[in-house]
């Protein structure tokens, strides 16, 4: 499995636009980046999942440069039930073993 | 369409004993696993399967063990609880092959041992 890092945390604002960048310097041909969100005391939740260029969904973006050794979620107008943990992880559909780092925790003021 | 369920929701052991975490799911997925995750830590992977009568070992398998006698249950066993194991677990379960890779995550066993 590819490693990924990413920002142990984010601050921001109500109306604000989050983005989040996750580094996979060793990600492989067949490997799709994916992204969940882990609000307190619940399961982590799928929110986008791309292989290239954009993707744009209801809850969030994502873009991938062409060497796709990077990756930036976008979260558009954040409100407080935004603040969550995110995570990045990059696989192929027979990476049995999802690994989940630390996550990057974005906290969203009023 | 329930998706993931885990029962049960809290429990609280006693150092020694052994309890029984649930976890169903009624979406027909091949693959089901196990995360325990830690305050402040991200989630690590216990066991897993991959079908029914196949498991195997993730990152942290020691004190726990698993069977998979049908597609939808999953369930994970404590033999002898010991304070280390004081966690939340997350039972997951996502499909096999195709462009899909979303997993499936039910709320959680928040377990105290003592």
């Amino acid at each position: 499995l590819a490693k990924t890092t990413q920002p142990i945390s984010m601050d921001s604002y109500e109306g604000q636009e989050v983005n989040i960048t996750c580094s996979h310097n060793n990600i492989a041909t067949n490997d799709y980046i994916t992204w969940y969100q882990q609000f307190p005391s619940q399961g982590p939740r799928f929110i986008i999942q791309g292989y290239k260029t954009k993707v744009t969904n209801e809850v969030a973006s994502l873009f991938i440069p062409a060497d796709r050794k990077s990756s930036t979620l976008s979260l558009p107008r954040v409100s407080l039930s935004d603040t969550a943990v995110y995570y990045c992880l990059v696989g192929d559909n027979s990476d049995y073993k999802l690994s989940f780092g630390a996550g990057t925790t974005v906290t969203v003021r009023a | 369409n329930a998706g993931v369920t885990q029962t049960p929701k809290f429990q609280v052991l006693k150092t020694g004993q052994s309890m029984t975490l649930q976890c169903a799911q009624d979406m027909n997925h091949e693959y089901m696993s196990w995360y325990r995750q830690d305050p402040g830590m991200g989630l690590r992977l216990i066991h897993y399967s991959v079908g029914a009568g196949i498991t195997d070992q993730g990152e942290v398998p020691n004190g726990y063990n698993v069977s998979r006698s049908t597609t939808e249950d999953f369930p994970l066993r404590l033999l002898s609880a010991a304070p280390s194991q004081t966690s939340v677990y997350f039972c997951a379960s996502r499909p096999t092959g195709g462009l899909n890779t979303e997993a499936f995550f039910g709320q959680g066993t928040r377990l105290t041992v003592v």
